[in-house]
């Protein structure tokens, strides 16, 4: 079976710019969550979502938003770039909510900020 | 909220030594431990877990930690490193209850294997 997959692998936006970063869980995976990690750093939680609805939301500003498909698929968005954007954006997929259930990641997508 | 310390962020040891990764969290409820790896430009995998029963939980490649409540630790331990065990080590939380949704990371530790 494919792991999570996400799109692109990395990419370089200019401040102010927004950006759209895509996520597929396991198959059979019904929630999705996106992290961000700072080079240097641990990932921090952004975003969880389970059959369509946002579960969970970290501590980042609005400019952040996502959303999960029919087909559970994710999308990340952020508007208006900063340069402390740049960063390894994880998702991470597993079959339900519950925190027992082990949460898969993806490679990540590599945002530069310039 | 809960939080994670990983004490150390580099530790460097010779192939065929012991090593410690040490973890302590703060949580004012019960949760559950995780420590993943994440090899050079690469995702998190998941390398063991402690959800409930005994409180020393293995991988299946020699590592393994052990949960102590009363020190709110949970330190990764491998007796023997190998060459391919050069990653870096991040030690997470979760919050056992419904409605906990993020896991929250360490800042994480730099395992390098001198050969």
């Amino acid at each position: 079976d494919a792991g999570v997959t996400q799109s692109p692998t990395h990419l370089i936006k200019t401040r102010g710019q927004h950006v759209t970063l895509r996520c597929s869980p396991i198959s059979g995976h019904k929630s999705v969550s996106w992290y961000q990690q700072v080079l240097g750093q641990g990932p921090q939680f952004i975003f969880q979502y389970y059959e369509k609805e946002e579960r969970g939301r970290g501590n980042f500003p609005d400019r952040f938003s996502a959303r999960q498909f029919p087909n559970y698929s994710s999308e990340l968005n952020v508007n208006a770039l900063l340069l402390g954007d740049s960063a390894l954006y994880l998702c991470a997929s597993s079959l339900a909510t519950d925190p027992s259930y082990e949460q898969y990641f993806g490679p990540g997508t590599r945002l530069t900020v310039t | 909220a809960q939080s994670v310390t990983q004490l150390d962020s580099q530790v460097p040891v010779f192939e065929e030594a012991p090593v410690e990764l040490r973890c302590n969290y703060s949580s004012s409820v019960s949760v559950y431990l995780f420590w993943y790896v994440q090899y050079p430009n690469q995702g998190l995998q998941l390398l063991l877990k402690y959800l409930s029963g005994s409180t020393l939980v293995e991988s299946i490649n020699g590592f393994e930690a052990e949960f102590n409540k009363s020190q709110t630790s949970f330190h990764l331990r491998k007796p023997s490193v190998h060459i391919s065990d050069t990653a870096e080590y991040f030690c997470a939380v979760r919050l056992s209850g419904a409605g906990s949704y993020q896991l929250t990371f360490g800042k994480g530790t730099k395992l390098s294997v001198i050969p």
